[in-house]
């Protein structure tokens, strides 16, 4: 079963930065967070990842609460590009991603 | 593009029909994975390669067959498959197993008659 718990749906307005929460409350030290979207018709794509630190690449920051039980997404200029199901993932290194729901993020216009 | 290809696109296939998915990378990553994706279920790990072996296989039944016959290439046979194999089938590659980023293709959608 995934360890994480997402909203299933989320709406954000174009140009607004979208803020996805992830509760991983079972979270072991030596677990990462890692995020991952798929938009429609397409294969997953990675997008970032932590372990204790926070995160900022091209794509998104990644929050995660001092006592990591929870983590944050952000995308910080949506576009409708953006829309896409997003999963948050909590992995011991060299074990397999157990994926979960998801949320469906809809950016609108 | 994220260097993973995946032919078919669309595979429509009856229960007595034996078909094959094809996954190319060109990333020269050592690890490869087949996962299915069914309609309003997670992801699941189907099978693992590593440097052409399998180092995985998640209690998949035998109707599905991988294949690896380089480090570049995945097949998936298929033989009598159930129309509840029915689902989005997706190849994804990493530098090696354990790798935190793994590259997805765009998958087949296999539809069982």
């Amino acid at each position: 079963d995934a360890k994480t718990t997402q909203p299933p749906s989320m709406d954000c307005a174009e140009g607004r930065a979208a803020n996805l929460p992830c509760n991983h409350s079972t979270i072991s030290g030596n677990e990462y967070v890692y995020w991952y979207r798929q938009i429609h018709s397409q294969g997953p794509q990675y997008i970032i990842h932590g372990l204790k630190n926070n995160e900022t690449n091209e794509m998104a920051s990644l929050i995660i609460t001092e006592d990591r039980k929870s983590s944050t997404l952000i995308l910080p200029h949506a576009t409708l590009r953006d829309t896409a199901v997003y999963y948050c993932i909590v992995r011991v290194f060299n074990y397999q991603l157990i994926w979960g729901a998801g949320t469906k993020l809809i950016i609108k216009p | 593009e994220t260097g993973v290809t995946q032919t078919p696109r669309h595979l429509v296939m009856g229960m007595t029909n034996k078909k094959s998915l094809k996954c190319e990378q060109h990333l020269g990553h050592n690890a490869m994975y087949w996962y299915k994706q069914s309609a309003k279920k997670p992801l699941e790990l189907m099978f693992v390669y590593s440097l052409e072996e399998r180092v995985e296989n998640n209690s998949v039944p035998s109707r599905f067959s991988p294949e690896c016959p380089n480090s570049s290439h995945l097949f998936l046979h298929l033989h009598t498959l159930q129309p509840e194999d029915s689902a989005l089938y997706l190849c994804a590659s990493s530098q090696q197993t354990g790798d935190e980023k793994l590259f997805f293709g765009s998958g087949t959608q296999l539809s069982v008659l």
